[in-house]
């Protein structure tokens, strides 16, 4: 049973490279998102998606791009690293059954130095 | 303009006594609060949460109060143990699922 799957772990950037953050459910929900959280702060709602072929922006989506082909997969691209960006990254995903609490990932620590 | 505050960032109680965790909220249009705990290196996970047309719930240990007409919410644990130490989020459930979320409160239960 593993719910949300985030890779990689762990991600240290220089300014100005690009990456994707990945991310896949297994529990055939249409709804995902991704959050960023910075320290003593809450989760930002960067990204949205509900259902494949639909996304959204959500509170902060600025420097980050996204794509849904698949109900499983929200991958989160990261066009020119910024050290603003630095932070952890959850991606989190639910029925759209309202109202539906988010299963997140484990979540992704990137650094851009 | 922060609409989902949780003004406390840490809290720390005695093993066996009541946790009181509270967070208010700006936006009216919020029909459903929900309630996250999350420990170091993982993420957030579902507690328990309310529906606007109600006042409280209660799921084992952990209870929600919602108070609309001031915007008010708190989360009650009795008894706290020590594995309820992590970082208590609150989030408000709004317009097209999206869910804005408090800046957490870390509770320390010390044994």
């Amino acid at each position: 049973n593993a719910g949300v799957t985030q890779t990689p772990k762990f991600q240290v950037l220089k300014t100005g490279q690009s990456m994707t953050l990945q991310c896949a459910q297994d529990m055939n929900h249409e709804y995902m998102s991704w959050y960023r959280q910075d320290p003593g702060m809450g989760l930002r709602l960067i990204h949205y998606s509900v259902g494949a072929g639909i996304t959204d922006q959500g509170e902060v989506p600025n420097g980050y791009n996204v794509s849904r082909s698949t109900t499983e997969d929200f991958p989160l691209r990261l066009l020119s690293a910024a050290p603003s960006q630095t932070s952890v990254y959850f991606c989190a995903s639910s029925s759209t059954g309202l109202p539906s609490p988010l299963h997140f990932g484990n979540g992704t620590r990137l650094t851009v130095t | 303009d922060q609409q989902v505050k949780q003004n406390s960032p840490s809290l720390s109680v005695q093993e066996g006594r009541i946790s009181i965790l509270n967070c208010d909220y700006t936006n009216s249009m919020f029909d459903y609060f929900l309630w996250y705990k999350k420990y170091p290196a993982e993420g957030p996970t579902f507690l328990i949460s309310i529906s606007s047309i109600k006042d409280k719930n209660e799921d084992g240990r952990f209870t929600v109060f919602l108070n609309k007409s001031a915007k008010h919410l708190s989360l009650h644990i009795v008894p706290s143990q020590p594995g309820d130490s992590a970082v208590y989020f609150c989030a408000a459930y709004g317009n097209a699922g999206k869910s804005t979320f408090g800046d957490g409160t870390t509770l320390t239960v010390k044994p």
